[in-house]
């Protein structure tokens, strides 16, 4: 069974513009989870998607914002990109269920100068 | 404070030995505890997750927890070069605001060498 793929895996973009990253999960997950991870705050829970709804959220700014579509499939999208959201950003999926853990892709790490 | 303690290390050990990781926690809603590998360049792979208190072995891993004490531990036995990364213990609670959230430590650097 494919693992988490996530697209691309490196970005390079200037501060003000704006990243679409996307990840498919394994297949039958229904649950995508975005995390985002840097040296000084580690692995940082940014929002949860289920049957395309969002159900969970984390403290991020309204900039950082997600979609899943009807294939699970999902995307999430940071604007007005700032500096210090250079970070390895990770999705995760699970079937759904909350005692079920969840398993990761390769991460997008993103650079923003 | 963090909901979750890990010390960062780095931990170096000698390649037989046997290894030691802890975490420890704050947030007594937490029901589910996991134990994430990460190398270099590379997402988090599981590991270990287990339910509640108590322990759990798969091969060379064991994983502990001690709800009364908050405190979250993994044991590799005759590590191996090839167990060095980032190890990261994560964890979960219940309720219906957990959805799809983990909650990690920072994350403790291993380096086993031959």
């Amino acid at each position: 069974k494919a693992g988490v793929t996530q697209t691309p895996r490196y970005l390079i973009k200037t501060r003000g513009q704006q990243v679409t990253l996307s990840c498919s999960p394994i297949s039958g997950h229904r649950s995508v989870s975005w995390y985002q991870q840097t040296p000084g705050q580690g692995l940082q829970f940014l929002f949860e998607y289920f049957s395309e709804t969002q159900r969970n959220k984390g403290n991020f700014p309204g900039r950082f914002s997600g979609r899943q579509f009807s294939n699970s499939r999902s995307e999430m999208n940071v604007s007005t990109l700032e500096l210090g959201d250079s970070a390895l950003y990770l999705c995760a999926s699970s079937r759904g269920q909350l005692q079920e853990t969840q398993y990761f892709g390769p991460g997008t790490r993103l650079l923003v100068l | 404070q963090k909901e979750v303690e890990q010390d960062p290390g780095p931990l170096s050990v000698p390649e037989g030995a046997i290894v030691s990781l802890n975490c420890t926690y704050s947030n007594s809603a937490f029901q589910y505890f996991m134990w994430y590998r990460q190398y270099s360049r590379k997402g988090p792979e599981l590991l270990m997750y287990t339910y509640s208190s108590g322990n759990k072995e798969d091969g060379r891993f064991t994983a502990q927890v001690d709800k009364s004490s908050k405190y979250i531990s993994l044991f590799i036995r005759d590590s191996q070069p090839s167990d060095s990364a980032t190890y990261l213990c994560a964890m979960k609670d219940a309720g219906g605001t957990s959805y799809g959230k983990l909650t990690f430590g920072q994350g403790t650097i291993l380096t086993v060498h031959p």
